[in-house]
């Protein structure tokens, strides 16, 4: 069954660093989707991405977040300058014919020192 | 502020017997609605959406919408030990999606 992959599966960076966080969806999917979970917390929309450009975003994603699909596959996520408070999972989902049924990727932990 | 509200429970059943997960969302004009499930260290795993008002059944899962009152259920029948998890349920406002916090299901032997 298609499945949703992220790497990496945890990244530890310091503070002020940029990272990078990479998903591939499921290929035929059209819609895909950046959410972090802080430990402990609910699940909270970052962004929205379709045909190419960012279709919504949340207040949380501020100027430094970015998402890209740099190719048929790939879709990322970069957080410009971390910060302690940027600590958490970030899940990537994508969606497809079915509207907004979401399938989530395993998710990347990313800590910031 | 868009708001969805669950219980944060937990919620104790014991096997075989029928859980029923509650769902409450602010904001009117939601479009569509969804149940996840999520395991402990895990990433939320769909269980089912459901669109207009009524029941959607799913094998041992039925969600229920009811828009008037803002309300989204989810019952699962014949509960097993292997249902206990984190239980969320999503909203989805014009492309933007809000999580509520989940219940915690626990179903003992």
């Amino acid at each position: 069954e298609p499945e949703v992959t992220q790497t990496p599966s945890h990244q530890v960076t310091q503070m002020g660093q940029e990272v990078i966080l990479r998903c591939v969806p499921i290929s035929n999917h059209l819609y895909f989707y950046w959410y972090r979970q802080i430990l402990g917390q609910k699940v909270e929309f970052l962004v929205s991405f379709y045909n190419n450009e960012i279709s919504e975003k949340s207040e949380i994603f501020d100027d430094q977040f970015s998402v890209e699909r740099p190719d048929g596959s790939n879709f990322t996520l970069k957080i410009r300058s971390t910060k302690l408070e940027d600590s958490a999972m970030y899940f990537c989902a994508s969606s497809g014919a079915v509207a907004y049924e979401q399938y989530f990727g395993p998710g990347t932990r990313l800590t910031v020192t | 502020q868009k708001e969805v509200e669950q219980n944060s429970g937990p919620l104790s059943v014991p096997e075989g017997a029928i859980a029923s997960l509650n769902c409450t969302y602010s904001d009117r004009v939601s479009q569509s609605f969804f149940w996840y499930r999520q395991y402990s260290g895990k990433s939320p795993e769909l269980i089912m959406s459901i669109y207009s008002n009524g029941d959607k059944e799913d094998g041992r899962f039925t969600a229920q919408l009811n828009k008037a009152s803002q309300y989204v259920s989810l019952l699962i029948r014949d509960s097993q030990p292997s249902d206990s998890a984190t239980y969320l349920c999503a909203v989805n406002n014009f492309n933007k999606f809000y999580f509520g916090s989940g219940t915690k299901l626990n179903v003992k032997p």
